[in-house]
């Protein structure tokens, strides 16, 4: 099993602040999704990263995929609390099939007014 | 349009006990997806459905475990002789078809006492 550690596991800020999280493999994989899950919701997906050193920008959000295709990183600039979530990334099966996606355990952020 | 609705929203039942939980696809979705997610953890696939077959099932953890989708819409997956490990959050998703972004329904809340 191609394992996908996220750190840190829990992180509380205050409003205003920024912060970065992170998704580490040992393997290279062929994609990278973000997603985030609220209290009683499922994962919604926030975006796909295919390529080695791609950037994405989803407003304040910032997804970065490792030039290696082993780790990738979301930055929050100017966090507030509507972005308290459970943050998760996930990878397709190999094969680039992305029909059984394998989730890291996220990091829980709690931004706090 | 409506999402992937899940229902019942929250089960308690006894250890021993049979149980089924229902997933509503968003109407057109040919793909249906079936993960478990259990505190403190991200979701772990269970099952893949493309129409009415199922696909892939390597991720149901035993025999007590079961899904089904006959008319290649509703799913419904089934649990036998409930244990107390089973406890857990039901995710469902579909999606357009095979690969395609996929969209979860709020879950399932399993508690076997």
């Amino acid at each position: 099993t191609q394992l996908l550690e996220q750190s840190p596991q829990f992180l509380s800020i205050q409003e205003g602040e920024n912060l970065t999280v992170y998704c580490n493999s040992s393997s290279v994989f062929s994609s990278l999704q973000w997603y985030r899950q609220e209290p009683g919701e499922g994962p919604v997906l926030l975006v796909t990263v295919v390529t080695g050193g791609e950037v994405k920008k989803l407003k304040r959000l910032t997804f970065q995929f490792g030039d290696a295709r082993k780790d990738s990183s979301l930055h929050i600039t100017a966090a507030q609390p509507g972005d308290t979530g459970l943050y998760l990334c996930a990878r397709g099966n190999s094969g680039g099939s992305n029909y059984k996606l394998t989730f890291g355990k996220g990091t829980l952020l709690t931004v706090n007014p | 349009g409506a999402g992937v609705s899940q229902t019942p929203s929250n089960k308690v039942t006894e250890k021993g006990k049979y149980v089924e939980l229902r997933c509503d696809p968003i109407s057109g979705h040919t793909a249906l997806y079936w993960y478990r997610q259990s505190l403190g953890q991200g979701p772990e696939f269970l099952i893949y459905f493309q129409g009415t077959g199922a696909a892939d099932d390597s991720g149901l953890p035993n025999d007590r475990f079961f899904a089904v989708r006959p008319e290649g819409s509703v799913s419904t997956l089934k649990i036998q002789r409930t244990e107390r490990g089973d406890s857990a959050v039901y995710l469902c998703a579909s999606s357009q078809t095979f690969g395609d972004e996929q969209f979860f329904g709020p879950g399932t809340r399993l508690t076997v006492l």
